[in-house]
């Protein structure tokens, strides 16, 4: 039970584009499209961005995107605002029928 | 609407035990698998156990089997999170999770956390 591999940390002007990427292996992330994002920010319960891969939950700002290519999937926040400083995590379902989280990736808004 | 109430967090000393609940409100909780996730303090988000909705699947991390246990009870829309033999490295705020299973496999919902601390 690895975790998935995502970078520490993201930095972005208001208004630029951001990816952060997630990388895992044939058994997670590259074995199904049941991978997620979510954003945490301080103190607060994480909540969901993005499922199966791609899809956005109803409420989401379609200035979050997700994709995948092989074992590595990516978040792509467009437009960055300053609300969306926080931590993102990836998750993706695995072989073993369990859940598998990325270290988090804090996205700072210059 | 959606509602996870985390309860019965605490100091513990180690190789301590404790009982966390979820008390789970707005759905119909028979129907979805649940989740624990913990997150260490600073550290990132670890998922911990996942029960199916009659409780005759549970799945956890390797780092907890045999000392945790999940269970649920879908008369009292609860969720359970046994804790046994605890180390230092189980400090965490734990969180419970509602699972979508329709379209994916992800945590939709999620309460505000306990924190269990292991200290002497």
């Amino acid at each position: 039970q690895s975790a998935l591999t995502q970078p520490a940390s993201v930095s972005g002007s208001p208004g630029q584009s951001i990816t952060i990427s997630c990388t895992g292996t044939s058994s997670d992330v590259g074995g199904y499209n049941y991978v997620s994002w979510y954003q945490q920010h301080p103190g607060k319960a994480p909540k969901l961005m993005i499922y199966e891969v791609s899809n956005r939950p109803s409420g989401v700002s379609n200035r979050f995107s997700g994709s995948k290519s092989g074992n590595t999937a990516s978040l792509t926040i467009s437009g960055l605002q300053a609300e969306d400083e926080a931590d993102y995590y990836c998750s993706s379902y695995t072989t073993s029928s369990t859940l598998a989280f990325g270290g988090g990736t804090k996205l700072t808004v210059l | 609407e959606v509602q996870l109430v985390e309860s019965g967090g605490g100091l513990v000393q180690p190789g301590g035990s404790l009982r966390l609940s979820c008390a789970a409100s707005g759905f119909t909780f028979s129907s979805y698998w649940m989740s624990w996730v913990r997150q260490a303090p600073g550290k990132g988000l670890e998922w911990v156990a996942n029960i199916k909705q009659d409780g005759s699947e549970k799945y956890y991390v390797d780092s907890v089997k045999g000392r945790f246990t999940i269970s649920r009870d879908n008369a009292k829309i609860s969720l359970y999170l046994e804790v046994n033999s605890l180390r230092a490295e189980d400090t965490a705020v734990y969180y419970c999770a509602r699972v979508r299973t329709s379209s994916g496999w992800r945590l939709d919902s999620w309460g505000q956390g306990t924190l269990v601390t292991v200290s002497s």
